[in-house]
């Protein structure tokens, strides 16, 4: 089993939807878990990060955490055509600051 | 947050020749990370660049053809060894803060490597 897994995608939504982007990990030990947006020729930007069970909203962005499922959702409210990138999952492991990617999620908004 | 420059922003190598890439932070960091992203994949991790100590290679790469340098706790370098087109891909350097509980990873803006 891979540490973090993602389904690749691509997810189309339209625009003013919600698009909801889905994680899984391996580690039961694992305590923060962080979602990262990557365009298409760029690096990865970090946009969310959490800890606790539960909803951590920021904006548009909400994070998910189901530590008991093992089990990590990103929610984009309001879905814009500037949102369409691939979104990666990332969880620390091997010492807190090495950090593991999914494979990402290709989002693309229709206008 | 770290800002993390990373050099050159772009190459294209000969193959066999050799190609080394520059991370500098603007903050003292403790780890520094080398990652690959090959066409369409996720990243990849190269090693782990500890300063002071020999690079922490993972499964699957060795310091022969990825030899690291970490001199201090803002700088890093990456070199490619011997290329072929198989190492085409974009190499990003990164740099972690913070804790057990919310360690976060900032990335420089990649070097994409093309050898023909």
């Amino acid at each position: 089993q891979k540490e973090v897994e993602q389904n690749s995608g691509p997810l189309s939504v339209p625009e003013g939807a919600i698009a909801s982007l889905n994680c899984t990990y391996s580690d039961q030990g694992s305590q923060s878990f962080f979602w990262y947006r990557q365009y298409s020729g760029k690096s990865p930007e970090l946009i969310m990060f959490i800890y606790s069970n539960g909803d951590k909203e920021d904006g548009r962005f909400t994070a998910q955490l189901n530590k008991a499922s093992q089990y990590v959702s990103l929610l984009i409210r309001d879905s814009q055509p500037s949102d369409s990138a691939t979104y990666l999952c990332a969880v620390p492991s091997g010492g807190y600051q090495k950090v593991t990617f999914g494979t990402g999620t290709k989002l693309q908004v229709i206008p | 947050s770290a800002v993390i420059s990373q050099k050159p922003s772009r190459d294209i190598c000969q193959r066999g020749t050799s190609l080394t890439i520059q991370c500098q932070v603007d903050s003292q960091v403790t780890m520094m990370f080398w990652y690959r992203q090959q066409p369409g994949q996720s990243l990849t991790l190269i090693a782990t660049a500890n300063q002071g100590s020999e690079a922490t290679y993972e499964s699957g790469f060795v310091i022969d053809k990825f030899p690291i340098s970490r001199p201090n706790l803002t700088f890093s370098t990456l070199t490619v060894s011997n290329m072929s087109p198989e190492d085409s891909s974009i190499y990003l350097c990164s740099a972690g803060q913070g804790g057990a509980l919310n360690t976060e990873a900032f990335f420089g803006q990649g070097t994409r490597l093309t050898v023909v």
